[in-house]
């Protein structure tokens, strides 16, 4: 069965610093691959969606890259803010759904 | 407005009692999608429907219903069967049944 994970559980980082955040799954049959952002107590936003054929995918301040070979993703944001403190998480799709349990992020003002 | 309206937002509940959670689109989208989420857990798939009057179990569908009499609507019934019912639950529906999922704004249950 697919397995997601995501390391770290927490991150904090100063406002300004680029950062990377790491998604990884056993299986590399996948479909595609997308990152959500979970506001507390709120639902998930989705983020970026990469297609299995795809490398990469751009919006504004975040990056997505994928490798599927490997089984890894990134998400690279650049000059953090203190609004993207949040929990983000990836999925990767194979015929089902399969989450991580996300990383939580707290940007530092 | 256009998206996926989950409802209540929170609800209370004594231990024993069914209690149903709304989730409707307005989307136009064939999927629709019931997950659980519990602290330090990634979500569980609870239910899912592809079409109207067509639904599958997910992985964790014990203690749970649902119904999809029409394209707009997938309503969630947790009964008194499910053993630990508290916990935030999320709609979501998917276009084409491609992956690519949008999600509600989820819906606490809280069992006292």
């Amino acid at each position: 069965k697919q397995e997601v994970t995501q390391i770290p559980a927490a991150l904090s980082v100063p406002e300004g610093e680029n950062l990377v955040l790491n998604c990884s799954f056993t299986d590399s049959a996948i479909y595609n691959l997308q990152w959500f952002r979970q506001d507390p107590g709120k639902g998930l936003t989705s983020l970026l969606l990469i297609q299995s054929s795809q490398r990469e995918q751009t919006s504004g301040r975040l990056n997505a890259s994928l490798d599927k070979s490997s089984g890894r993703s990134t998400l690279y944001i650049a000059a953090s803010q203190p609004g993207d403190s949040a929990t983000y998480l990836c999925a990767v799709w194979a015929n089902n759904l399969f989450f991580g349990t996300g990383t939580r992020l707290t940007v530092i003002p | 407005d256009g998206g996926i309206t989950q409802s209540p937002k929170y609800l209370f509940r004594k231990e024993g009692q069914n209690v149903t959670l709304s989730c409707e689109q307005n989307l136009n989208h064939d999927a629709m999608y019931w997950y659980r989420q519990d602290p330090g857990q990634g979500l569980r798939l609870i239910y899912y429907s592809q079409i109207v009057n067509d639904f599958q179990k997910g992985d964790i569908a014990e203690g749970y219903s649902v119904s999809r009499e029409k394209k707009e609507s997938f309503p969630l019934t947790v009964t008194s069967a499910q053993k630990n019912p508290t916990a935030f639950y999320l709609c979501a529906t998917d276009p084409a049944d491609t992956g690519e999922l949008f999600f509600g704004e989820g819906s606490r249950l809280t069992v006292l």
